[in-house]
């Protein structure tokens, strides 16, 4: 499985946009990114992903690098309820259906 | 909005005990997962499941677990012996789309080994 590397903890203020790295260097040309964050408590629960181009939706903005060796995960105004662990995972277009998670970014948001 | 579903939220139980933990998944969804998460640790992967066969399984589930859909609308975990090192939370996944589709998860349960 493709290793993905983020920082263990980023703090924000409530209302401030917020940019979660990740890099993934060894990604190949087949693996999508994907992100996933885990509330206090609860289960994981599907962000968004992408595979070359920046993605956007009702959650967040996706960035990706021209050369794909690092994405950046985009919360455009932070609120309290978006303090998670957000996780960034490569999974190959085709074969392996698991999610395979790190250890991820702990995101605390400042009121 | 459609979501995933498990039963109980919390089991307790004595070592060497089976359990059967319950998950209703999204009715339109064709792949079905286990997860765990012990305390403090990453989310691993366990089994997925998919046409009424296991797809694929980590290392971790061994002859001690396994799984079923037994009746079209849930998808269960086994532990026929419970081990103390089986407490965890274990999460189910359900998703449409075998690859690259967003894979939806329940509130998991929380099993506890005595």
């Amino acid at each position: 499985d493709a290793k993905t590397t983020q920082p263990n903890s980023m703090e924000s203020n409530e209302e401030e946009p917020v940019h979660l790295p990740c890099n993934h260097s060894t990604i190949s040309g087949t693996d999508y990114i994907h992100w996933y964050r885990q509330l206090p408590s609860q289960g994981p629960e599907y962000v968004i992903h992408g595979l070359t181009s920046n993605v956007n939706n009702r959650m967040a903005s996706l960035a990706i690098a021209e050369d794909r060796k690092s994405s950046t995960l985009i919360l455009h105004r932070a609120t309290l309820r978006d303090a998670a662990v957000y996780y960034c995972i490569l999974r190959a277009i085709q074969g392996a259906q698991k999610l395979v998670f790190g250890q991820g970014t702990r995101l605390t948001i400042n009121p | 909005e459609p979501e995933v579903t498990q039963t109980p939220s919390h089991q307790v139980t004595q070592m060497g005990q089976e359990v059967i933990l319950r998950c209703v998944p999204i009715s339109n969804h064709l792949y079905f997962y286990w997860y765990r998460q012990i305390l403090g640790q990453k989310v691993e992967f366990l089994v997925s499941f998919y046409n009424n066969e296991i797809s694929e399984k980590s290392e971790i589930f061994d002859d001690q677990f396994s799984v079923e859909r037994p009746d079209g609308s849930n998808f269960t975990l086994k532990i026929r012996s419970t081990k103390l090192e089986d407490s965890a939370m274990y999460f189910c996944a359900s998703s449409w789309d075998i690859s690259y589709g967003e894979q939806y998860f329940g509130p998991g349960t929380r099993l506890t080994v005595t």
